[in-house]
């Protein structure tokens, strides 16, 4: 079966834009994930969605948000580029919630703020 | 605030030898705790899942055991491969999951 697709897998963007980033999780699953990945302080807990609801979010400013459609596919936005935004986000899908099930996770989309 | 810690950071291990890498976690109360393995640039893919239930879980030649009394997880490889080589985390599940900072492993052939 598929696994979770995460698209583009690469985006530069100048400091001030937005950007948005898609997630397709794996058929069936209806647990949405968000991650921002840095060398610094490795992985952050972004939001989760489940059956199109934001059920529990993490330590970031407003400028991070989410949503969730009702076939599971999820999309992540940020705007107001900072350059401190310039990461690896990972999306990560499960059948109803990763402290139950687990984490299945996607490639990554790589931002990089210039 | 939840803390997953990896100890070492690095590690560096001649071809053919066992190893095990080590993840501690403050609260108890985990609902599960899973490994993962991540190579450079790339995504996390998923190794071993322990329910809160079981004390260990085992594929081919990854062990993983769970201690919730003392805040503790090993990942034991068995007679370690080049491919090996790696970062793994571990990730403790309590209302959502807490990473560790992760192993950087090594296998020289």
């Amino acid at each position: 079966k598929a696994g979770v697709t995460q698209t583009p897998r690469y985006l530069i963007k100048t400091r001030g834009q937005q950007v948005t980033l898609s997630c397709s999780p794996i058929s069936g699953h209806r647990s949405v994930s968000w991650y921002q990945q840095t060398p610094g302080q490795g992985l952050q807990f972004l939001f989760e969605y489940f059956s199109e609801t934001q059920r529990n979010k993490g330590n970031f400013p407003g400028r991070f948000s989410g949503r969730q459609f009702s076939n599971s596919r999820s999309e992540m936005n940020v705007s107001t580029l900072e350059l401190g935004d310039s990461a690896l986000y990972l999306c990560a899908s499960s059948l109803v919630g990763g402290i139950d099930y687990g984490y299945t996770f996607g490639s990554g989309t790589r931002l990089t703020v210039v | 605030k939840q803390e997953v810690t990896q100890i070492p950071a690095a590690l560096s291990v001649p071809e053919g030898e066992n190893l095990v890498l080590n993840c501690s976690f403050t609260d108890s109360a985990i609902y599960n705790l899973q490994w993962f393995r991540q190579d450079p640039g790339k995504g996390l893919t998923s190794l071993l899942l322990i329910q809160s239930s079981q004390r260990e879980q085992t594929s081919g030649r990854l062990n993983a055991s769970l201690d919730k009394s003392s805040g503790r997880s090993t990942l034991y490889i068995a007679a370690s491969q080049p491919g090996d080589s790696a970062t793994y985390l571990c990730a403790a599940a309590y209302n959502q999951f807490y990473f560790g900072t992760g192993t950087s492993l090594t296998v020289i052939p």
